[in-house]
């Protein structure tokens, strides 16, 4: 299975902040990275798709970036809404293995 | 637009199984392959397995095999996940998602069922 890792585990930043997640593969998965973020009680929002394609409707301070096995989240100035856990997930091979997942605090 | 509404909430003794169900509507059911994705409480995601309809077979991560059964009703736009054999440890949320194509990642969730595993 490829091994996902995400650092750091927790992050306390402020509003208007910029932050950046990483997340590393085990093995090489191409492009086929995508990152979710999750609220308390709910189901997981896609956010980015295929390493760098910003899904439908999500606002443009996310991006993403990388290939091969190193791969980063940047949210660009951070609003009160996204403070959530943010997961990266491979979906080069089964099974579709997420990280750990990034805690993003309110400092 | 997609939505996928799940069954309800359930509570299994150990050594049980237990079926939930995923209907979707407002999209194309066969051809886009469905997984479920679990949580248990405090923890991260684990992708379990997934299903594209209109070919009938379910893969699934080793963990799950022989223990989970994935199963599509192209009839009625509906997956379902079956877990035998039930454990304290399979207490989680579970979640159907739908891919959205060659990226293969999920565009669509469910609303999560919580399976609870009680003596």
């Amino acid at each position: 299975d490829i091994q996902m890792t995400q650092s750091p585990s927790s992050l306390s930043a402020s509003v208007g902040d910029r932050v950046t997640i990483t997340c590393r593969a085990s093995q090489s998965i191409s492009s086929y990275l995508n990152w979710y973020q999750q609220k308390p009680g709910k189901a997981p929002k896609l956010l980015i798709y295929a390493a760098f394609n910003l899904q439908t409707g999500v606002p443009s301070r996310f991006s993403g970036s990388g290939s091969g096995t190193d791969f980063t989240l940047t949210i660009s100035s951070l609003q009160p809404e996204d403070f959530a856990t943010y997961y990266c997930q491979q979906s080069y091979s089964a099974p579709r293995t997420f990280g750990q997942g990034t805690k993003l605090e309110i400092k | 637009q997609v939505q996928l509404v799940q069954s309800g909430a359930e509570v299994k003794k150990p050594g049980s199984s237990v079926n939930v169900s995923c209907k979707a509507s407002g999209g194309t059911f066969s051809s886009y392959a469905i997984s479920w994705v679990r949580q248990a409480p405090g923890q991260g995601l684990e992708w379990m397995g997934g299903i594209i309809p209109i070919f009938g077979t379910g893969n699934y991560a080793q963990k799950f095999q022989g223990r989970v059964t994935i199963t599509a009703d192209e009839s009625t736009s509906t997956a379902y996940m079956e877990v035998s054999s039930l454990r304290y440890e399979d207490t989680a949320v579970y979640y159907c998602a739908r891919d959205m194509g060659l990226s293969h990642a999920m565009d669509y969730w469910g609303q999560g069922t919580l399976v609870t595993v009680s003596s």
